[in-house]
């Protein structure tokens, strides 16, 4: 089983349309990040949340870190091509005293034109 | 343009054989992660070095996989003997004191 379980697992929408993607965990995390990564290409972060509750907005990607520190979530606000890409989501914890990063499995999604 | 760079970008072998894969992290960054993907399990945590020293392990089948930084310029990843299971697209990163992880573009190792 994954310590971080990303829903959906796959996304197709049509370009304009917006949606979310979740990030959940039984686990209390320090800090959560989201990363995309594209075909070829190692993932690339978006952004790094830390206080619960906190939101942050990148354009129109809306990360929101649940209260509790367990789960995430992204709203895409009026989706385009360029954001096809995996979406991952990374926690950080303490593993025998030490800080792992470990990630979900992804949600694929495609925005279709 | 500082990036993780990873060498080889694929490799094919044959089950059975050794397989060593290379990273240079980014100049500066004193943490380094090997992760392994496949679309079945995701990206998984085999090995995080800090400092050049290793701390977890834990998810590398040790039998076979080893990781170690023989100096703070070079990370790597061999597989002896290599199985067929092991096929995957495996991922260097590395950071700052627990920072952003910067991700070389990966290995893509198929064995046959």
């Amino acid at each position: 089983t994954q310590l971080l379980e990303q829903s959906p697992q796959f996304l197709s929408i049509q370009e304009g349309e917006n949606l979310t993607v979740y990030c959940n965990s039984s686990s209390v995390f320090s800090s959560l990040q989201w990363y995309r990564q594209e075909p070829g290409e190692g993932p690339v972060l978006l952004v790094t949340v830390v206080t619960g509750g906190e939101v942050k907005k990148l354009k129109r990607l809306t990360f929101q870190f649940g209260d509790a520190r367990k789960d995430s979530s992204l709203h895409i606000t009026a989706a385009q091509p360029g954001d096809t890409g995996l979406y991952l989501c990374a926690g950080k914890i303490q593993v025998h005293n030490n800080n792992d990063m470990r990630f979900g499995a992804g949600t694929r999604l495609t925005v279709k034109p | 343009d500082a990036r993780v760079t990873q060498t080889p970008r694929h490799k094919v072998t044959e089950m059975g054989q050794e397989v060593t894969m290379r990273c240079q992290p980014i100049l500066g960054h004193n943490t380094v992660f090997w992760y392994r993907q496949t679309m079945m399990q995701g990206l998984e945590l085999l090995a995080y070095f800090r400092n050049r020293a290793p701390l977890d392990d834990s998810g590398m089948p040790k039998d076979r996989f080893s990781a170690e930084m023989p100096d703070a310029t070079l990370a790597t990843l061999k597989i002896q003997p290599s199985e067929p299971r092991d096929s995957a697209v495996y991922f260097c990163a590395s950071g700052l004191n627990g920072g952003e992880l910067f991700f070389g573009e990966g290995s893509r190792l198929t064995v046959l």
